[in-house]
Parts: structure tokens; C-alpha cells; sequence
């Protein structure tokens, strides 16, 4: 079983509509949570982290639910600069070990 | 200014013939990573060290190797590679997350084609 997955997409979304992501964890072990954005052919970007009360970053919204061991990204009045991949990413208790999921691609058409 | 440098940017290989990719930070992390990322597929996790301590992960093959000389620089070494091992091979640093919450942070990659 994967320690991260996410449904890989492609999300199309039109120019200012509202988005969601999900992605679910499988080690109880987990402790911190982050989404990275990647572009092609670039290297992943730190896009936030998210924390147990839930965080909020302009447009974005990161809730962590540990209860049922997953995480979601909400992307609010979506710009054509957010197509990229979104990837969810999990680190272990026991330190430094990150886990990615596979990603969700995201295309913002105008 | 660039955080964590990976050298070089593109390399091409040849099948069997040893390479070796070079990964350096200015953030004095104390964990340097190194991932494998094929097309349309997440990174993958190779190794990590925290300091001088090497971890592998149990299922990167023989053919991977690594070094890390001190604080600052880190080596990805394939002994032999193979057409499949074409691939971007990420970078990234941390603090020691054990205990905390630190992100990581990544170099712009190396692309490696194998001929």
C-alpha cells in the first residue's frame, strides 16, 4: 500500500471556479503535512504547510482531518498561473523521511 | 539567490558508464536528500543523511550510491546505469525534522539521459 495517495486528475477548471484536492495517508505515524506545487520540468515548490486547525494562504485553504488520515488543498478563484501538479507530501514522526503522492494535475483554462 | 545547487543541469550518459551528480547547499541543513523522479510519476525517495548518518531506503538498488563529504555537499553516484534509471534526480535539504515540522527545499534537479 502506498503511504500517500492522490487522485492523480486531470482536474480542467475554468477561470474562477473553486477547486479541491484530497489526499490520503496511511501511516498513523505521520506528523507534518505539506503541499508542493510543481510546474514541468521543475523542481517541487513548497506551496504550504498545513497544520491540525486548518491554515489558510489567500486563495488556499490546507485542512488535515487525522482521524480519517487525510488532507485536502482548496484553491479559491483559480488563476491560469495555478495549472501545475500539486503534490501532498507526509513526514514520519520518526524524522527525516518525506513521502510524496503521485500528484494531481491541475489545468486552469481561461 | 539559489539555496541548493545541483550540477549539472542535464547529463547524458552512456549505458554501463558511471556518472556522478553533485548536489550543494547554502542553508547548513543537517539532512540532504536525493529522489528519483521519472515522468508523470511522484519522487521517489533514494537516501538520506542526517549529518554523516546514511539511510537507505530498502528498495533503492545496489546501482545507487552516495557520499556526502561535509555540511555543504552531497553526491549521487550510479554505478552502471541503465536506460531505466533515466530519470530527473531531485535534491532537497532539511532541518532534522525528528520531533518537528521543517519542509524541505529542493535544487532545480538533474535530468539524466542514458544512451
Amino acid at each position: 500500500r502506498k503511504e500517500v495517495e492522490q487522485d492523480p486528475g486531470p482536474f480542467n477548471v475554468p477561470e474562477g471556479a473553486t477547486v479541491a484536492f484530497n489526499c490520503t495517508y496511511s501511516n498513523s505515524a505521520s506528523q507534518s503535512f505539506f503541499w508542493y506545487r510543481q510546474d514541468c520540468r521543475k523542481e517541487p515548490k513548497l506551496l504550504m504547510s498545513v497544520y491540525s486547525s486548518g491554515n489558510e494562504d489567500g486563495r488556499f485553504t490546507a485542512q488535515l482531518n487525522r482521524a480519517s488520515q487525510y488532507i485536502s488543498l482548496l484553491i479559491r478563484d483559480s488563476k491560469l498561473s495555478d495549472s501545475a501538479t500539486y503534490l501532498c507530501v507526509v513526514n514520519l514522526i520518526t524524522g527525516n523521511q518525506f513521502y510524496f503522492g503521485t500528484g494531481t494535475s491541475l489545468t486552469v483554462i481561461p | 539567490d539559489a539555496m541548493v545547487i545541483q550540477n549539472p543541469r542535464y547529463q547524458v550518459t552512456q549505458f554501463g558508464k558511471p556518472v556522478t551528480l553533485s548536489c550543494s547547499q547554502t542553508l547548513n541543513h543537517n539532512v540532504m536528500y536525493w529522489y528519483q523522479q521519472k515522468s508523470s510519476q511522484a519522487p521517489k525517495l533514494l537516501f538520506h543523511y542526517y549529518d554523516k548518518d546514511f539511510n537507505n531506503e530498502a528498495d533503492t538498488p545496489d546501482n545507487f550510491q552516495s557520499r556526502r563529504p561535509n555540511t555543504s555537499f552531497c553526491f549521487l553516484d550510479i554505478r552502471s546505469p541503465g536506460l531505466g534509471d533515466a530519470a530527473m534526480y531531485l535534491c532537497a535539504t532539511s532541518r532534522d525534522s525528528t520531533g518537528g515540522s521543517y519542509e524541505q527545499y529542493f535544487g532545480p534537479g538533474t535530468r539524466l539521459t542514458v544512451t
